[in-house]
Protein backbone atom coordinates (compact mmCIF):
# COMPACT_ATOMS: atom_id res chain seq x y z
CA UNK A 1 0.00 0.00 0.00
CA UNK A 2 1.03 3.52 -1.06
CA UNK A 3 2.09 5.20 2.44
CA UNK A 4 2.20 8.23 0.39
CA UNK A 5 -0.02 9.56 -1.88
CA UNK A 6 -0.05 12.36 -4.77
CA UNK A 7 -3.45 12.21 -5.72
CA UNK A 8 -2.82 14.74 -8.39
CA UNK A 9 -0.58 13.72 -11.26
CA UNK A 10 -0.52 17.18 -12.72
CA UNK A 11 -1.32 20.96 -12.61
CA UNK A 12 -1.38 23.94 -14.63
CA UNK A 13 -0.58 27.49 -12.93
CA UNK A 14 -0.24 30.97 -14.91
CA UNK A 15 2.67 32.61 -14.13
CA UNK A 16 2.77 34.88 -10.94
CA UNK A 17 -0.06 32.92 -9.42
CA UNK A 18 0.33 30.56 -6.52
CA UNK A 19 0.63 27.13 -7.27
CA UNK A 20 -0.36 24.42 -4.11
CA UNK A 21 0.76 21.05 -4.10
CA UNK A 22 -0.78 18.56 -2.34
CA UNK A 23 -0.30 15.37 -0.16
CA UNK A 24 -1.21 12.99 2.17
CA UNK A 25 0.13 10.06 4.52
CA UNK A 26 -1.21 7.44 6.34
CA UNK A 27 1.05 6.33 9.03
CA UNK A 28 0.99 8.17 12.01
CA UNK A 29 4.31 7.74 13.15
CA UNK A 30 6.06 9.69 10.21
CA UNK A 31 7.49 12.47 11.69
CA UNK A 32 9.88 14.72 9.27
CA UNK A 33 8.41 15.83 5.83
CA UNK A 34 10.54 16.76 2.62
CA UNK A 35 9.69 18.44 -0.47
CA UNK A 36 11.72 17.11 -3.33
CA UNK A 37 11.77 19.19 -7.20
CA UNK A 38 13.10 16.98 -10.28
CA UNK A 39 13.64 17.79 -13.90
CA UNK A 40 13.50 15.64 -16.73
CA UNK A 41 17.01 13.46 -16.92
CA UNK A 42 18.15 14.87 -13.55
CA UNK A 43 17.93 13.37 -9.86
CA UNK A 44 15.53 15.04 -7.36
CA UNK A 45 16.72 17.89 -5.58
CA UNK A 46 15.69 18.72 -2.15
CA UNK A 47 13.40 21.78 -1.51
CA UNK A 48 11.92 22.12 1.28
CA UNK A 49 11.00 19.95 4.96
CA UNK A 50 9.11 20.11 7.91
CA UNK A 51 9.59 18.26 11.43
CA UNK A 52 6.01 16.95 12.81
CA UNK A 53 6.20 19.69 16.01
CA UNK A 54 5.69 22.26 13.43
CA UNK A 55 2.50 23.33 11.24
CA UNK A 56 4.36 25.56 8.78
CA UNK A 57 7.80 26.04 7.14
CA UNK A 58 8.60 28.67 5.00
CA UNK A 59 11.87 29.34 2.72
CA UNK A 60 11.44 32.24 0.22
CA UNK A 61 8.58 31.58 -2.27
CA UNK A 62 7.89 28.06 -0.62
CA UNK A 63 6.16 27.26 2.04
CA UNK A 64 5.48 23.86 3.48
CA UNK A 65 1.77 23.31 5.28
CA UNK A 66 1.52 20.78 7.54
CA UNK A 67 -1.92 19.28 9.51
CA UNK A 68 -1.33 16.31 11.36
CA UNK A 69 -4.86 15.48 12.46
CA UNK A 70 -5.82 15.33 8.42
CA UNK A 71 -2.35 13.80 7.71
CA UNK A 72 -1.74 16.37 4.90
CA UNK A 73 0.41 18.31 3.34
CA UNK A 74 0.78 21.09 1.07
CA UNK A 75 3.58 22.90 -0.60
CA UNK A 76 2.80 26.28 -1.62
CA UNK A 77 4.63 28.45 -4.35
CA UNK A 78 4.29 31.85 -4.67
CA UNK A 79 4.58 33.30 -6.91
CA UNK A 80 5.01 30.34 -9.50
CA UNK A 81 8.02 31.04 -12.24
CA UNK A 82 8.15 29.41 -15.58
CA UNK A 83 11.12 28.12 -13.66
CA UNK A 84 9.13 25.97 -11.65
CA UNK A 85 7.86 23.53 -13.79
CA UNK A 86 9.08 20.16 -12.54
CA UNK A 87 7.89 16.92 -11.12
CA UNK A 88 7.29 17.27 -7.42
CA UNK A 89 7.71 14.28 -5.06
CA UNK A 90 6.67 14.84 -1.32
CA UNK A 91 8.46 12.46 1.08
CA UNK A 92 7.73 11.20 4.55
CA UNK A 93 9.99 9.66 7.71
CA UNK A 94 9.81 8.15 10.86
CA UNK A 95 13.18 8.93 12.06
CA UNK A 96 16.13 7.00 11.78
CA UNK A 97 14.27 4.87 9.30
CA UNK A 98 13.69 5.22 5.15
CA UNK A 99 11.72 7.62 3.05
CA UNK A 100 8.80 7.20 1.39
CA UNK A 101 8.01 9.08 -1.84
CA UNK A 102 4.66 10.03 -3.31
CA UNK A 103 3.95 9.25 -7.00
CA UNK A 104 5.21 13.00 -8.23
CA UNK A 105 3.04 16.25 -9.46
CA UNK A 106 3.81 17.23 -12.37
CA UNK A 107 3.85 21.16 -12.74
CA UNK A 108 3.64 23.33 -15.63
CA UNK A 109 4.01 27.04 -15.01
CA UNK A 110 2.78 28.98 -18.24
CA UNK A 111 4.41 32.16 -18.90
CA UNK B 1 33.57 20.11 -5.14
CA UNK B 2 31.84 17.16 -3.80
CA UNK B 3 29.31 14.83 -5.37
CA UNK B 4 27.44 12.15 -5.88
CA UNK B 5 27.96 10.40 -9.32
CA UNK B 6 26.53 7.49 -11.31
CA UNK B 7 27.48 5.15 -14.48
CA UNK B 8 26.28 4.12 -16.59
CA UNK B 9 24.17 7.26 -17.26
CA UNK B 10 22.11 4.78 -20.32
CA UNK B 11 21.93 0.92 -20.33
CA UNK B 12 20.93 -1.27 -22.79
CA UNK B 13 20.92 -5.28 -22.03
CA UNK B 14 19.15 -8.33 -22.74
CA UNK B 15 16.94 -10.92 -20.49
CA UNK B 16 19.06 -12.99 -17.95
CA UNK B 17 22.32 -10.84 -17.96
CA UNK B 18 24.01 -9.40 -14.90
CA UNK B 19 24.28 -5.81 -15.10
CA UNK B 20 25.81 -3.70 -12.23
CA UNK B 21 24.87 -0.10 -11.90
CA UNK B 22 27.90 2.28 -10.23
CA UNK B 23 26.65 4.79 -7.49
CA UNK B 24 30.16 7.02 -5.80
CA UNK B 25 29.54 9.64 -3.62
CA UNK B 26 32.35 11.93 -2.16
CA UNK B 27 30.83 13.49 0.74
CA UNK B 28 32.19 10.93 3.12
CA UNK B 29 28.15 10.44 3.84
CA UNK B 30 27.42 7.06 5.93
CA UNK B 31 24.06 6.26 4.38
CA UNK B 32 23.72 5.40 0.97
CA UNK B 33 20.68 4.21 -1.18
CA UNK B 34 18.99 2.67 -3.94
CA UNK B 35 15.51 4.05 -5.44
CA UNK B 36 13.48 3.11 -8.87
CA UNK B 37 11.72 5.62 -10.55
CA UNK B 38 8.63 4.26 -12.19
CA UNK B 39 5.42 5.81 -13.80
CA UNK B 40 2.46 5.75 -11.27
CA UNK B 41 4.59 4.66 -8.49
CA UNK B 42 6.94 7.30 -7.73
CA UNK B 43 10.72 6.69 -6.30
CA UNK B 44 10.26 3.16 -4.63
CA UNK B 45 13.35 1.98 -2.42
CA UNK B 46 15.24 -0.92 -3.65
CA UNK B 47 18.09 -1.19 -1.06
CA UNK B 48 20.16 0.93 1.59
CA UNK B 49 22.76 1.16 3.69
CA UNK B 50 24.07 2.84 6.92
CA UNK B 51 27.61 1.83 6.29
CA UNK B 52 30.65 -0.26 5.49
CA UNK B 53 29.60 -3.87 5.47
CA UNK B 54 25.94 -2.66 6.01
CA UNK B 55 22.90 -4.01 3.64
CA UNK B 56 19.07 -4.19 4.14
CA UNK B 57 16.50 -4.70 2.04
CA UNK B 58 13.76 -2.16 0.55
CA UNK B 59 10.49 -2.11 -0.36
CA UNK B 60 11.29 -3.72 -4.08
CA UNK B 61 14.51 -5.75 -3.22
CA UNK B 62 13.60 -8.84 -5.19
CA UNK B 63 16.22 -9.72 -8.10
CA UNK B 64 19.08 -6.95 -6.77
CA UNK B 65 21.68 -6.70 -4.86
CA UNK B 66 24.34 -4.09 -3.14
CA UNK B 67 27.05 -4.52 -1.41
CA UNK B 68 29.13 -1.81 0.86
CA UNK B 69 33.18 -2.49 0.88
CA UNK B 70 33.58 1.16 1.44
CA UNK B 71 31.94 4.38 2.34
CA UNK B 72 31.99 5.93 -1.33
CA UNK B 73 30.64 3.04 -3.16
CA UNK B 74 27.32 0.73 -3.16
CA UNK B 75 27.11 -0.85 -6.22
CA UNK B 76 23.72 -2.05 -7.75
CA UNK B 77 23.74 -5.48 -9.04
CA UNK B 78 20.97 -7.18 -10.92
CA UNK B 79 21.92 -10.81 -11.00
CA UNK B 80 19.46 -11.94 -14.36
CA UNK B 81 18.00 -8.98 -15.37
CA UNK B 82 14.32 -8.78 -16.51
CA UNK B 83 11.94 -6.55 -18.45
CA UNK B 84 9.62 -5.39 -15.20
CA UNK B 85 13.22 -3.85 -14.47
CA UNK B 86 13.15 -1.61 -16.99
CA UNK B 87 13.17 1.61 -14.96
CA UNK B 88 15.44 4.60 -14.03
CA UNK B 89 17.30 4.03 -11.14
CA UNK B 90 18.69 7.11 -8.79
CA UNK B 91 20.94 6.07 -6.03
CA UNK B 92 20.91 8.73 -2.86
CA UNK B 93 22.99 9.45 0.23
CA UNK B 94 22.76 11.49 3.74
CA UNK B 95 24.68 12.14 6.49
CA UNK B 96 23.18 10.32 9.25
CA UNK B 97 20.25 8.15 10.31
CA UNK B 98 18.47 11.20 11.83
CA UNK B 99 16.11 13.69 9.84
CA UNK B 100 19.14 13.92 7.21
CA UNK B 101 18.45 15.24 3.42
CA UNK B 102 18.88 12.55 1.21
CA UNK B 103 21.35 14.02 -1.89
CA UNK B 104 20.10 11.74 -5.55
CA UNK B 105 22.54 11.43 -8.53
CA UNK B 106 21.48 12.04 -11.98
CA UNK B 107 20.11 8.98 -12.61
CA UNK B 108 20.79 5.64 -14.54
CA UNK B 109 18.14 4.75 -17.55
CA UNK B 110 18.12 0.92 -17.82
CA UNK B 111 16.23 -1.25 -20.97
CA UNK B 112 16.17 -4.61 -20.15
CA UNK B 113 15.00 -6.25 -23.88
Amino acid sequence: DQQVKQNSPSLSVQEGRISILNCDYTNSMFDYFLWYKKYPAEGPTFLISISSIKDKNEDGRFTVFLNKSAKHLSLHIVPSQPGDSAVYFCAAVFTGNQFYFGTGTSLTVIP
Amino acid sequence: DAEITQSPRHKITETGRQVTLACHQTWNHNNMFWYRQDLGHGLRLIHYSYGVQDTNKGEVSDGYSVSRSNTEDLPLTLESAASSQTSVYFCASSLDTSQETQYFGPGTRLLVL
